[in-house]
């Protein structure tokens, strides 16, 4: 199963762009990427899915490099709302399943 | 707002007490997965139903038993818990098993056993 490596912490100013990295050196090329935010208390909000291309919706962008062994979640203009930890994960080949690594706890500061 | 709902949102029982936990969700969906999440742990897929129908059962202990009773509904009954099974209990589903499309969360059951 791919795995995912992430930073523990991060801390970002409300209003900048908030940019958490990925590492996932031994995904598949069929195995997508996914992205999942948990602000305390509540369960996971999924954010953003991609394969190969970049892509954007109106939460954040997800840019995969070309040889897909990594990735950064964007976050625009981040709010103080955006605190959580945000969990990067490798999409298991046809299964359901959804192997949660460790994920990145981002702060946002007035 | 979350579009799957779990009840109750929080349960304390004694290890001796039956007790079940109730999803729901009306977008269509036809997979629904059942998650425990220890406290600063990230969740861990326990059951799989697709089609109301169990496809995937993570070597869970029996004290706990899922069931799906329709198509929008996800129960899981617990009896005889131990007080290592005090957790986070996420419900989630997906259009189908084994689709790209994501999983939507509930908000979750937090669960202590006396």
């Amino acid at each position: 199963d791919a795995k995912t490596t992430q930073p523990p912490s991060m801390d970002c100013a409300e209003g900048r762009a908030a940019n958490l990295p990925c590492n996932h050196s031994t995904i598949s090329g069929n195995e997508y990427v996914y992205w999942y935010r948990q602000i305390h208390s509540q369960g996971p909000q999924y954010i953003i899915h991609g394969l190969k291309n970049n892509e954007t919706n109106e939460m954040a962008s997800l840019i995969i490099t070309e040889d897909r062994k990594s990735s950064t979640l964007i976050l625009p203009h981040a709010t103080l709302r955006d605190t959580a930890v945000y969990y990067c994960i490798v999409r298991v080949y046809n299964t359901d399943k959804l192997i949660f690594g460790t994920g990145t706890r981002l702060q946002v500061f007035p | 707002d979350t579009e799957v709902t779990q009840t109750p949102k929080h349960l304390v029982m004694g290890m001796t007490n039956k007790k079940s936990l109730k999803c729901e969700q009306h977008m269509g969906h036809r997979a629904m997965y059942w998650y425990k999440q220890k406290a600063k742990k990230p969740p861990e897929l326990m059951f799989v139903y697709s089609y109301e129908k169990l496809s995937i059962n993570e070597s869970v202990p029996s004290r706990f038993s899922p069931e799906c009773p329709n198509s929008s509904l996800l129960n899981l009954h617990l009896h005889a818990l131990q007080p290592e099974d005090s957790a986070l209990y996420l419900c989630a589903s997906s259009y189908y098993r084994e689709s790209n499309q994501p999983q939507h969360f509930g908000d979750g059951t937090r669960l202590s056993i006396l």
